[in-house]
């Protein structure tokens, strides 16, 4: 079977540095992404991973450790717009098949 | 218009209507996507599409049934729908449908089955 986890929910302040973590177990590995939905909203999106190490895009990185079936998202300079859910994503097959992990709710405060 | 766009946007039904809903993506993209967001629960993916051919189908009920005339348009026709069903439907569409390819999503379908 499929298993991501991610934490439900964190709580960071304006300006902060926050990390998200996500861990999987997948049958097949093609790649993991970050997806940013805010209430209400299509899922947009941020990172791409599918070689070991970090991958910088702004204020926002994505790290992929491979043999640990571990990534994170780090978030840099929070705003208040941050405030939204973030999903982590495998690709397990040849096309873009993606199990979802349940997302991570970050609510940034002042 | 651009992106992914989906209509209609709030749907509300019965158990015994037919209703379908629609996906347009304005990206040049060759492959589609439908999922199911609910409540406390991941993104579940229900089908795939890649060059108008289904080429998965997560053994979803047959009162789901997808239909993609050409590349840029999608539809999920619905019939005898259970109040189960009711959630969030997510069209998506990316490039190739190769896995380094990220998917581009619509607003979504909101659906409420009585």
């Amino acid at each position: 079977g499929q298993n991501i986890d991610q934490p439900t929910e964190m709580t960071a302040t304006e300006g902060a540095i926050v990390q998200i973590n996500c861990t999987y177990q997948t049958s097949g590995f093609n790649g993991l992404f970050w997806y940013q939905q805010h209430a209400g909203e299509a899922p947009t999106f941020l990172s791409y991973n599918v070689l070991d190490g970090l991958e910088e895009k702004g204020r926002f990185s994505s790290f992929l450790s491979r043999s640990k079936g571990y990534s994170y998202l780090l978030l840099k300079e929070l705003q208040m717009k941050d405030s939204a859910s973030y999903l982590c994503a495998v690709n397990t097959g040849t096309a873009s098949k993606l199990t979802f992990g349940t997302g991570t709710r970050l609510q940034v405060t002042l | 218009e651009t992106g992914v766009t989906q209509t209609p946007r709030h749907l509300v039904m019965g158990m015994t209507n037919k209703k379908s809903l629609k996906c347009e993506q304005h990206l040049g993209h060759n492959a589609m996507y439908w999922y199911k967001q609910s409540a406390k629960k991941p993104l579940e993916l229900m089908f795939v599409y890649s060059l108008e051919e289904r080429v998965e189908n997560n053994s979803v009920p047959s009162r789901f049934s997808p239909e993609c005339p050409n590349s840029s348009h999608l539809f999920l026709h619905l019939h005898t729908l259970q109040p189960e069903d009711s959630a969030l439907y997510l069209c998506a569409s990316s490039q190739d449908g190769t896995s380094g390819r990220a998917s581009y999503f619509g607003p979504g379908t909101r659906l409420t089955v009585l």
